[in-house]
């Protein structure tokens, strides 16, 4: 079975710039998570997805992070513009939403450096 | 909302030692615990759970388990291995529906031959 992909996996960027991550779940699992692992620290969830809609992104910061799951598969994360502070490793998870959905499956991440 | 405290890290052992890391939670009810570990480059992993109290998980020769009076999820493991070497991270759901978890600080193990 193949696992969470995620690219890319490594990001320099300068601030005010845009990025792009993206996120192909396990097939078959209706649940996608985005979390944001700043060095140090536990993941943070960013934004869940059920399917395609959104479950949560109470702690996203929509003036400036984006994200969509076209069609329930696939999921970018965007950020325009990013700021020093955003640097930190995105993971992208999947689960399969039901009794079992507390077991998520983890990407490699992206780790992106804004200077 | 429900909210978990790990042990500090960093933690260096040599090889076949004990590992103790510690983990306290706090939250509504008794939801189910969980131990994810982060090997160097990767994403993490489920490494064991427990879903109700006096569970004892078990997975790779680690086990943890689920003590409602202290409110605890120590995790533990008799003899260490270099390869066992990570970043190790409790967790419990963020309460409600929906699958949320929410994450300790985790704490980086290295294990020396």
């Amino acid at each position: 079975e193949a696992g969470v992909a995620q690219s890319p996996r490594y990001k320099i960027i300068e601030k005010r710039q845009s990025v792009a991550f993206w996120c192909n779940p396990i097939s078959g699992h209706a649940t996608l998570y985005w979390y944001q692992q700043i060095l140090g620290q536990g993941p943070k969830l960013l934004i869940q997805f059920q399917n395609n809609g959104v479950v949560d992104d109470s702690q996203l910061p929509k003036d400036r992070f984006s994200a969509e799951r076209l069609k329930g598969v696939d999921s970018t994360l965007k950020i325009q513009p990013a700021k020093l502070e955003d640097s930190a490793v995105y993971l992208c998870a999947s689960s399969l939403g039901t009794v079992s959905g507390y077991e998520q499956y983890f990407g490699p991440g992206t780790r992106l450096t804004v200077t | 909302g429900n909210s978990v405290t790990q042990m500090e890290g960093p933690v260096t052992l040599s090889e076949e030692a004990f590992l103790t890391i510690n983990c306290t939670y706090t939250a509504t009810g008794y939801p189910s615990l969980f131990w994810y570990v982060q090997y160097p480059g990767e994403g993490l992993q489920l490494l064991l759970k427990a879903t109700k109290a006096d569970d004892k998980g078990s997975n790779k020769g680690f086990e943890a388990t689920y003590r409602k009076e202290t409110t605890s999820f120590h995790l533990e493991k008799g003899s260490v291995q270099v390869s066992d070497s990570a970043v190790y991270f409790c967790a419990l759901p963020l309460g409600g529906s929906n699958y949320k978890l929410t994450f300790g600080k985790g704490t980086l193990l290295t294990v020396n031959p």
